[in-house]
């Protein structure tokens, strides 16, 4: 059982485009969470998800970031008009259901120039 | 504030010395979480409790609910075991995690 995926697993992007990054959990995990780890800071949450449901997002920038997790296919956070700010390590993780450990990907590396 | 405190911040230890994390919470917590992000920059999860005990190889960790605290050991510490360790408190109703800021510790060989 492969663990949770992340890709790419670094991301350069000039200010003003798209950042897009991907989480596959884990087979048979329906549960996922985005961290986002700024530079010389902790881990912050930014949304949960479960299939097709965005189940908290108190945690995401009021503009320019979503997140979707669709029935088929990987979770996805994109970052719209990236800016130097927005660069950080984005950690996902997945769990089975509600009360149940949670695995984190090797995050992403976004560093916008 | 933060809701999840953790110490010491930084800690330097000899090998084979006996290590203590320490970690403190607010209310309402229904689980704790405790993580290991090497230097490269990953993550693994060590431990999710919520009373009680748990141990797995050189690593116990304890829960106080009482005291709303956790500690995290490591016995016979060894150079590998040198990375960050965090705690993080999941709150009743609620599954995402609040992290601790963290706790650097280096083994000296």
């Amino acid at each position: 059982n492969a663990g949770v995926m992340q890709n790419p697993r670094h991301l350069v992007r000039r200010r003003g485009q798209e950042a897009r990054l991907r989480c596959s959990p884990m087979k048979g995990h329906s549960h996922v969470y985005w961290y986002r780890q700024l530079p010389e800071e902790g881990l912050k949450f930014m949304v949960y998800l479960q299939k097709e449901n965005i189940i908290d997002e108190s945690g995401m920038p009021k503009e320019r970031f979503s997140a979707e997790f669709p029935k088929e296919g990987p979770s996805i956070l994109r970052i719209q008009q990236v800016v130097r700010g927005d660069s950080a390590a984005y950690f996902c993780a997945s769990s089975p259901g509600a009360d149940r450990n949670q695995y984190f990907g090797p995050g992403t590396r976004l560093t916008v120039t | 504030k933060n809701e999840v405190e953790q110490s010491p911040q930084n800690l330097t230890a000899q090998e084979g010395e006996f290590i203590t994390i320490n970690c403190s919470y607010s209310v309402g917590i229904s689980a704790l979480h405790w993580l290991q992000q090497h230097p490269g920059g990953g993550i693994v999860s060590l431990f999710m409790l919520s009373s009680g005990k748990k141990k797995h190889g050189r690593l116990i960790a304890t829960i106080n609910i009482q005291e709303k605290h956790s500690s995290l050991h490591i016995t016979a510490s060894h150079p590998r075991d040198s990375a960050v360790y965090i705690c993080a408190g999941e709150y009743l109703g609620n599954e995402k995690l609040t992290f601790g800021t963290g706790t650097r510790l280096t083994i000296i060989p």
